[in-house]
C-alpha cells in the first residue's frame, strides 16, 4: 500500500491563481481531511469528509473547497490564492481514530 | 473554541537526559493522541490514550492522560538524537475530529 499520497510536493502561486491539491489514500478508508500547518504550529482542519459525497467544513474552510466524488479521492481547491495561504497542507485519513498523513504540499503564494 | 496548549514550545538537550512535554486545555477529550513529526513529513501516530489516569509506555516514550481527560503528558527517558522532532498532542473532540495542540519542538544533540 501507498497510504497516503498528495500532488505536488512544492507550488509557488501569483496572488489570484488557483490550484487544486491533489490527495488520493489506498486504504479504503472513508474518513479523510485537509489541514493546514503554519511554521512551527499545529495542524488546523480545513475540511473533512467521511465518506463519498459527503463534505463538511473544519475550523478554517474560508478560501478553500473541497470536493469527494470516489473513496480513494479528496482534492483541495484554492479558487483565488491569497498570501495568507502559504503554508503546508497535509491530507490524512483514518479508521478506528487513527490518522494516516500523506508527505504534505508546500504552497508559496506571492 | 477548544484549544490544546502544548510546553514547552522548544527544547533543546543533551543526549541523555529526561524530559517532559506537556498538553493541556480547559476542555474534556474522548480520547488524546500523540504525534511525532520530522521535516518535510507528515504527523506519525505515537500513541492513543483513552482513560482517564491512563499510563502507556512505548520503549522510553511514557505517555499519561490525566485522570479528567483534560490534559496529558509525554515524558522520555533518555533522550536520543533520534528522537529529534515536533512532537504534537491532539485532542478527539464530541465529533470524533481532532484538535491539535501547538507543538513542542524536541532537539537532542549528541
Amino acid at each position: 500500500n501507498a497510504g497516503v499520497t498528495q500532488t505536488p510536493k512544492f507550488r509557488i502561486l501569483k496572488i489570484g491563481q488557483s490550484m487544486t491539491l491533489q490527495c488520493t489514500q489506498d486504504m479504503n478508508h472513508n474518513y479523510m481531511y485537509w489541514y493546514r500547518q503554519d511554521p512551527g504550529m499545529g495542524l488546523k482542519l480545513i475540511y473533512y469528509s467521511v465518506g463519498a459525497g459527503i463534505t463538511d467544513k473544519g475550523e478554517v474552510p474560508n478560501g478553500y473547497n473541497v470536493s469527494r466524488s470516489t473513496t480513494e479521492d479528496f482534492p483541495l481547491r484554492l479558487e483565488l490564492a491569497a498570501p495568507s495561504q502559504t503554508s503546508v497542507y497535509f491530507c490524512a485519513s483514518s479508521t478506528s481514530g487513527t490518522q494516516y498523513f500523506g508527505p504534505g504540499t508546500r504552497l508559496l503564494v506571492l | 473554541t477548544q484549544l490544546l496548549e502544548q510546553s514547552p514550545q522548544f527544547l533543546s538537550i543533551q543526549e541523555g537526559e529526561n524530559l517532559t512535554v506537556y498538553c493541556n486545555s480547559s476542555s474534556v477529550f474522548s480520547s488524546l493522541q500523540w504525534y511525532r513529526q520530522e521535516p518535510g513529513e507528515g504527523p506519525v501516530l505515537l500513541v492513543t490514550v483513552v482513560t482517564g489516569g491512563e499510563v502507556k509506555k512505548l520503549k522510553r516514550l511514557t505517555f499519561q492522560f490525566g485522570d479528567a481527560r483534560k490534559d496529558s503528558s509525554l515524558h522520555i527517558t533518555a533522550a536520543q538524537p533520534g528522537d529529534t522532532g515536533l512532537y504534537l498532542c491532539a485532542g478527539e473532540d464530541n465529533t470524533d475530529k481532532l484538535i491539535f495542540g501547538t507543538g513542542t519542538r524536541l532537539q537532542v544533540f549528541p
